[in-house]
């Protein structure tokens, strides 16, 4: 069963506009969550953990994700969307802390800024 | 902080040679390396995990003699793809995760690697 899913292949959002990937998980308890981003050739970066504690966390670059159980669901978020924002993203989830504590990844969405 | 390199970034080499792959932490001690598979517009896929001094554990469907994994320290990880085939080509990356303090959860990664094989 997927731990992690993200809905979207892809998101397109003109630049200044506020920006949403969604992410979504299915696995009990307290999972660990991550937003990490991809540029082309590149390894991961890591943007944004939840661990416990607020809901919203807030990240490198100005992204944010809030975490809300009763949804299974930990959106990144940014107020105010930039060109050079264009990358794959990936949501990903430890589902059970303290075992393997292996990431399993979503999918990716590539998100496009428009200028 | 919290740096991770990866050597070389591209390769190209001929189908039945082997091919090694280092991945360094720069400024931390890493008693945890992972290895992953990207294929093109796809996510990662996990290959091993790797702990300093013992012997890496494999996902199901690696090949354990194909795919060889050496931590020999805190700060290197080596992956060797041996006899490599045209079908090893992708993109494959280490991540590295700190063996103390509150980010013990959180695993930073390497630039990747392009393996071409012809």
């Amino acid at each position: 069963a997927q731990s992690v899913a993200q809905p979207e292949d892809q998101v397109n959002v003109a630049e200044g506009n506020p920006l949403t990937v969604k992410c979504t998980y299915s696995v009990s308890g307290n999972p660990y969550l991550f937003w990490y981003v991809q540029y082309p050739n590149r390894g991961l970066q890591f943007l944004l953990k939840y661990i416990t504690g607020d809901n919203l966390v807030k990240g490198s670059y100005g992204f944010e994700a809030e975490f809300n159980k009763s949804q299974t669901s930990f959106h990144l978020k940014k107020p105010s969307a930039l060109v050079s924002d264009s990358a794959l993203y990936f949501c990903a989830v430890i589902p059970t802390p303290g075992s393997a504590r292996q990431l399993t990844f979503g999918s990716g969405t590539q998100l496009t800024v428009l200028p | 902080g919290a740096v991770v390199s990866q050597h070389p970034s591209w390769v190209i080499c001929k189908s039945g040679t082997s091919v090694k792959i280092e991945c360094r932490s720069l400024d931390f001690q890493a008693t945890t390396m992972f290895w992953y598979r990207q294929f093109p517009k796809q996510s990662l896929m996990l290959m091993a995990t790797s702990n300093e001094g013992s012997k890496a554990t494999y996902e199901q469907g690696v090949e354990k003699d194909k795919f060889l994994i050496n931590h020999a320290s805190l700060t290197l990880s080596t992956l060797t793809v041996t006899s490599a085939h045209p079908e090893d080509s992708s993109f494959y990356i280490c991540s590295a995760r700190p063996g103390s303090g509150t980010s013990t959860d959180t695993q930073y990664f390497g630039p990747g690697t392009r393996l071409t094989v012809l």
